[in-house]
């Protein structure tokens, strides 16, 4: 079965300093694999994605991720944190389905605080 | 534009009331989704349409009635429901089996059962 694990639940990182959240997934084929990030609140927005081709994806807001087969891993980063980056940050697998399309299996999340 | 609108923001209900939430894109997408999110947690699916029919029915209570009435709208009916169905509850859009798989969403329902 399809499985995303986020192994840090809450990761405070100071501000201008780089970040790397981490993101394992279990799933059977090439996965479609994305991150999301969501306000409190608020509904979630696609941070980037990866399909095929290029391991290294970029992202919005200055976020990038690299895909590792071997590892079974989709790890986000950015190189300098902003304070407005705090935020519940969500790595999801999608699981193809012919008739439905992908739905998206996420993991338990990362809260991320930046502090000053 | 990728924008996924959904209304009511805000919906308060007591446990005997009947009310709907609604979702719509203009994006084109031919699947669109409902998923629940309590707090804390990563949101759960609960219904997939694509192409208008449902697709997914994700094992959810009865109290939850989806309607797609159109490829742009769709709406979660709901009755008497429990206070454990407080949550947010967030719609979302892909292109569907043939296209692009990544999903957009919106803003969001907070419902609270009293």
């Amino acid at each position: 079965a399809q499985s995303v694990t986020q192994p840090d639940i809450h990761i405070t990182v100071s501000e201008g300093a780089s970040l790397e959240l981490r993101c394992n997934y279990s799933y059977g084929a090439t996965p479609y694999l994305f991150w999301y990030v969501q306000s409190p609140g608020q509904g979630l927005q696609l941070l980037l994605k990866y399909f095929s081709g290029d391991t290294l994806v970029q992202g919005i807001k200055g976020f990038e991720a690299e895909f590792k087969r071997s590892q079974s891993s989709f790890n986000l980063r950015k190189p300098s944190v902003h304070w407005s980056d705090a935020a519940e940050y969500f790595c999801a697998v999608g699981a193809y389905d012919s008739q439905a399309g992908t739905a998206l299996i996420f993991g338990k999340g990362t809260t991320l605080s930046v502090s000053s | 534009d990728t924008e996924v609108t959904q209304t009511p923001k805000h919906l308060v209900m007591g446990m005997t009331n009947k009310k709907s939430l609604k979702c719509e894109q203009h994006m084109g997408h031919r699947a669109m989704y409902w998923y629940k999110q309590k707090a804390k947690k990563p949101p759960e699916l609960m219904f997939v349409y694509s192409y208008e029919k449902l697709s997914i029915n994700e094992s959810v209570p009865s109290r939850f009635s989806p309607e797609c009435p159109n490829s742009s709208l769709l709406n979660l009916h709901l009755h008497a429901l429990q206070p454990e169905d407080s949550a947010l509850y967030l719609c979302a859009s892909s292109q569907g089996p043939s296209g692009r798989p990544e999903a957009f969403f919106g803003q969001g329902t907070r419902l609270t059962v009293v």
